[in-house]
Protein backbone atom coordinates (compact mmCIF):
# COMPACT_ATOMS: atom_id res chain seq x y z
CA UNK A 1 0.00 0.00 0.00
CA UNK A 2 1.44 3.58 -1.12
CA UNK A 3 1.96 6.12 1.51
CA UNK A 4 1.22 9.71 2.07
CA UNK A 5 2.89 11.62 -0.45
CA UNK A 6 4.38 15.18 -0.17
CA UNK A 7 6.00 16.59 -2.92
CA UNK A 8 8.04 19.16 -2.52
CA UNK A 9 10.85 17.42 -0.02
CA UNK A 10 12.51 20.42 0.56
CA UNK A 11 12.14 24.64 -0.63
CA UNK A 12 13.84 27.69 0.16
CA UNK A 13 12.43 30.81 -0.81
CA UNK A 14 12.50 34.50 0.37
CA UNK A 15 10.52 36.50 2.89
CA UNK A 16 7.31 37.91 1.20
CA UNK A 17 7.36 35.06 -1.91
CA UNK A 18 4.53 32.47 -2.04
CA UNK A 19 5.17 28.68 -1.99
CA UNK A 20 2.37 25.82 -2.17
CA UNK A 21 2.60 22.43 -0.63
CA UNK A 22 0.77 19.20 -2.14
CA UNK A 23 -0.52 16.17 -0.61
CA UNK A 24 -1.83 12.60 -1.71
CA UNK A 25 -3.49 10.75 0.73
CA UNK A 26 -3.20 6.99 1.26
CA UNK A 27 -6.18 5.53 -1.29
CA UNK A 28 -9.80 5.60 0.39
CA UNK A 29 -8.66 7.67 3.57
CA UNK A 30 -11.62 10.49 3.87
CA UNK A 31 -9.60 12.49 6.54
CA UNK A 32 -6.59 14.44 5.95
CA UNK A 33 -4.34 16.57 8.26
CA UNK A 34 -1.62 18.81 7.77
CA UNK A 35 0.48 19.91 10.52
CA UNK A 36 2.97 22.08 11.11
CA UNK A 37 6.61 21.30 13.08
CA UNK A 38 8.98 23.67 13.89
CA UNK A 39 12.46 22.98 14.63
CA UNK A 40 12.92 21.61 18.47
CA UNK A 41 8.91 21.74 18.85
CA UNK A 42 6.35 19.17 18.30
CA UNK A 43 3.76 19.13 15.62
CA UNK A 44 0.70 21.45 15.68
CA UNK A 45 -2.04 20.89 13.54
CA UNK A 46 -3.05 23.66 11.24
CA UNK A 47 -5.95 22.20 9.53
CA UNK A 48 -8.18 19.01 9.45
CA UNK A 49 -10.30 18.06 6.34
CA UNK A 50 -13.18 15.21 6.21
CA UNK A 51 -13.59 14.34 2.49
CA UNK A 52 -13.40 17.88 1.13
CA UNK A 53 -14.76 19.94 4.03
CA UNK A 54 -12.74 21.80 6.57
CA UNK A 55 -13.32 20.33 10.31
CA UNK A 56 -10.99 22.75 12.14
CA UNK A 57 -8.79 25.53 10.99
CA UNK A 58 -8.34 27.13 14.48
CA UNK A 59 -5.05 27.24 14.26
CA UNK A 60 -4.23 27.99 10.49
CA UNK A 61 -3.29 31.64 10.27
CA UNK A 62 -5.45 32.54 7.39
CA UNK A 63 -4.00 35.77 6.45
CA UNK A 64 -1.52 34.10 5.35
CA UNK A 65 -1.69 30.10 4.79
CA UNK A 66 -4.85 28.71 3.14
CA UNK A 67 -5.07 25.13 2.01
CA UNK A 68 -7.93 22.98 -0.52
CA UNK A 69 -8.80 19.46 -0.70
CA UNK A 70 -10.63 19.68 -3.92
CA UNK A 71 -12.50 16.65 -5.01
CA UNK A 72 -11.98 15.27 -1.39
CA UNK A 73 -8.72 13.52 -2.86
CA UNK A 74 -5.39 15.42 -2.73
CA UNK A 75 -4.67 18.52 -1.08
CA UNK A 76 -2.97 21.79 -1.54
CA UNK A 77 -1.28 23.90 1.76
CA UNK A 78 -0.09 27.85 0.29
CA UNK A 79 1.76 30.52 2.13
CA UNK A 80 1.68 33.94 0.64
CA UNK A 81 3.14 35.79 1.73
CA UNK A 82 5.95 33.97 3.51
CA UNK A 83 7.52 35.18 6.76
CA UNK A 84 10.99 33.93 8.45
CA UNK A 85 8.47 32.65 11.25
CA UNK A 86 7.00 30.16 8.62
CA UNK A 87 10.28 27.84 8.36
CA UNK A 88 9.38 24.84 9.32
CA UNK A 89 8.36 20.93 8.14
CA UNK A 90 4.60 21.06 6.62
CA UNK A 91 3.79 17.31 7.31
CA UNK A 92 0.67 15.91 5.78
CA UNK A 93 -1.14 12.67 7.45
CA UNK A 94 -3.99 10.56 6.69
CA UNK A 95 -6.61 8.50 8.06
CA UNK A 96 -9.36 6.06 6.96
CA UNK A 97 -11.68 7.99 9.02
CA UNK A 98 -11.62 10.33 11.62
CA UNK A 99 -11.36 7.64 14.40
CA UNK A 100 -8.31 6.14 13.22
CA UNK A 101 -5.08 5.73 13.25
CA UNK A 102 -3.19 8.80 11.41
CA UNK A 103 -0.37 8.05 8.90
CA UNK A 104 2.26 10.66 8.05
CA UNK A 105 4.15 11.67 4.98
CA UNK A 106 7.71 12.31 5.06
CA UNK A 107 7.18 16.55 5.36
CA UNK A 108 7.77 19.54 3.23
CA UNK A 109 11.03 21.29 4.63
CA UNK A 110 10.63 25.21 4.46
CA UNK A 111 13.48 27.78 4.34
CA UNK A 112 12.31 31.57 4.38
CA UNK A 113 15.46 33.64 3.88
CA UNK B 1 0.85 27.78 26.99
CA UNK B 2 2.12 24.11 26.23
CA UNK B 3 -0.02 21.64 27.20
CA UNK B 4 2.01 18.38 26.31
CA UNK B 5 5.62 18.57 27.51
CA UNK B 6 8.55 15.99 27.17
CA UNK B 7 10.89 17.46 29.60
CA UNK B 8 13.67 15.63 28.79
CA UNK B 9 15.23 16.60 25.07
CA UNK B 10 17.63 13.28 24.92
CA UNK B 11 18.08 10.29 26.43
CA UNK B 12 20.98 7.63 26.30
CA UNK B 13 20.74 3.74 27.00
CA UNK B 14 22.89 0.69 26.69
CA UNK B 15 21.46 -2.24 24.21
CA UNK B 16 19.68 -4.25 26.42
CA UNK B 17 18.43 -2.02 28.95
CA UNK B 18 15.30 -0.10 29.31
CA UNK B 19 14.75 3.33 28.28
CA UNK B 20 11.62 5.20 29.99
CA UNK B 21 10.80 8.58 28.38
CA UNK B 22 8.18 10.72 29.92
CA UNK B 23 5.01 12.80 29.27
CA UNK B 24 3.18 15.44 31.05
CA UNK B 25 0.40 16.86 30.56
CA UNK B 26 -1.82 20.10 31.76
CA UNK B 27 -5.29 20.18 29.83
CA UNK B 28 -7.79 17.55 31.89
CA UNK B 29 -9.89 16.96 28.65
CA UNK B 30 -6.95 14.80 27.15
CA UNK B 31 -9.08 11.39 27.19
CA UNK B 32 -6.49 9.85 24.47
CA UNK B 33 -2.83 8.92 24.60
CA UNK B 34 -0.17 8.15 22.13
CA UNK B 35 3.08 7.54 21.48
CA UNK B 36 5.10 8.40 18.16
CA UNK B 37 8.33 7.09 16.87
CA UNK B 38 10.45 9.75 13.95
CA UNK B 39 13.68 8.49 12.39
CA UNK B 40 15.55 11.43 10.37
CA UNK B 41 13.61 12.54 7.22
CA UNK B 42 10.51 10.81 7.50
CA UNK B 43 7.23 11.41 8.86
CA UNK B 44 6.20 9.98 12.32
CA UNK B 45 4.84 7.09 13.24
CA UNK B 46 2.95 5.63 15.31
CA UNK B 47 3.83 3.25 18.73
CA UNK B 48 1.18 2.76 20.70
CA UNK B 49 -1.79 4.30 22.70
CA UNK B 50 -3.88 3.78 26.14
CA UNK B 51 -6.93 5.27 26.57
CA UNK B 52 -8.14 7.46 29.86
CA UNK B 53 -9.69 4.63 31.14
CA UNK B 54 -6.33 2.33 31.17
CA UNK B 55 -3.90 3.10 33.01
CA UNK B 56 -1.11 0.06 31.46
CA UNK B 57 -1.11 -0.52 27.65
CA UNK B 58 1.67 -3.49 26.12
CA UNK B 59 2.87 -4.26 23.00
CA UNK B 60 5.84 -6.53 22.68
CA UNK B 61 8.64 -4.27 23.86
CA UNK B 62 6.59 -1.44 24.37
CA UNK B 63 4.35 -0.24 27.50
CA UNK B 64 2.66 2.78 28.10
CA UNK B 65 1.80 3.44 31.64
CA UNK B 66 -0.46 6.27 32.51
CA UNK B 67 -0.90 8.14 35.86
CA UNK B 68 -4.58 10.66 35.12
CA UNK B 69 -4.01 12.10 38.55
CA UNK B 70 -0.69 13.14 37.94
CA UNK B 71 -1.31 14.24 34.42
CA UNK B 72 1.40 11.76 33.76
CA UNK B 73 2.46 9.30 31.18
CA UNK B 74 5.69 7.09 30.41
CA UNK B 75 6.58 5.03 27.58
CA UNK B 76 9.07 1.85 28.03
CA UNK B 77 10.73 0.14 26.00
CA UNK B 78 12.99 -2.96 26.90
CA UNK B 79 15.08 -4.50 26.02
CA UNK B 80 15.85 -1.30 23.82
CA UNK B 81 17.74 -2.04 20.59
CA UNK B 82 20.19 0.00 18.44
CA UNK B 83 17.19 0.23 16.09
CA UNK B 84 14.79 1.79 18.70
CA UNK B 85 17.02 5.53 18.29
CA UNK B 86 14.90 8.16 17.06
CA UNK B 87 12.79 11.17 18.29
CA UNK B 88 9.91 9.89 20.64
CA UNK B 89 6.97 12.28 20.22
CA UNK B 90 3.88 11.82 22.86
CA UNK B 91 0.95 13.27 21.78
CA UNK B 92 -2.90 13.67 23.49
CA UNK B 93 -6.07 13.96 22.06
CA UNK B 94 -9.94 15.13 23.18
CA UNK B 95 -11.76 12.26 23.08
CA UNK B 96 -11.10 8.45 20.90
CA UNK B 97 -14.69 9.37 18.85
CA UNK B 98 -16.10 11.71 16.92
CA UNK B 99 -13.72 14.27 14.84
CA UNK B 100 -11.55 15.17 17.48
CA UNK B 101 -9.30 12.04 17.35
CA UNK B 102 -6.69 13.72 14.83
CA UNK B 103 -6.67 16.95 16.82
CA UNK B 104 -3.41 15.58 18.58
CA UNK B 105 -1.16 17.87 20.81
CA UNK B 106 2.13 17.27 20.78
CA UNK B 107 4.97 17.34 22.84
CA UNK B 108 8.85 18.63 22.13
CA UNK B 109 10.24 15.09 21.10
CA UNK B 110 13.19 13.05 23.35
CA UNK B 111 15.86 12.23 21.45
CA UNK B 112 16.49 8.56 21.96
CA UNK B 113 19.98 6.91 21.49
CA UNK B 114 20.63 3.21 22.55
CA UNK B 115 24.05 2.17 21.95
CA UNK B 116 25.42 -1.19 21.09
Amino acid sequence: EAGVAQSPRYKIIEKRQSVAFWCNPISGHATLYWYQQILGQGPKLLIQFQNNGVVDDSQLPKDRFSAERLKGVDSTLKIQPAKLEDSAVYLCASSFQSTGELFFGEGSRLTVL
Amino acid sequence: DQQVKQNSPSLSVQEGRISILNCDYTNSMFDYFLWYKKYPAEGPTFLISISSIKDKNEDGRFTVFLNKSAKHLSLHIVPSQPGDSAVYFCAAAPSLGGTSYGKLTFGQGTILTVHP
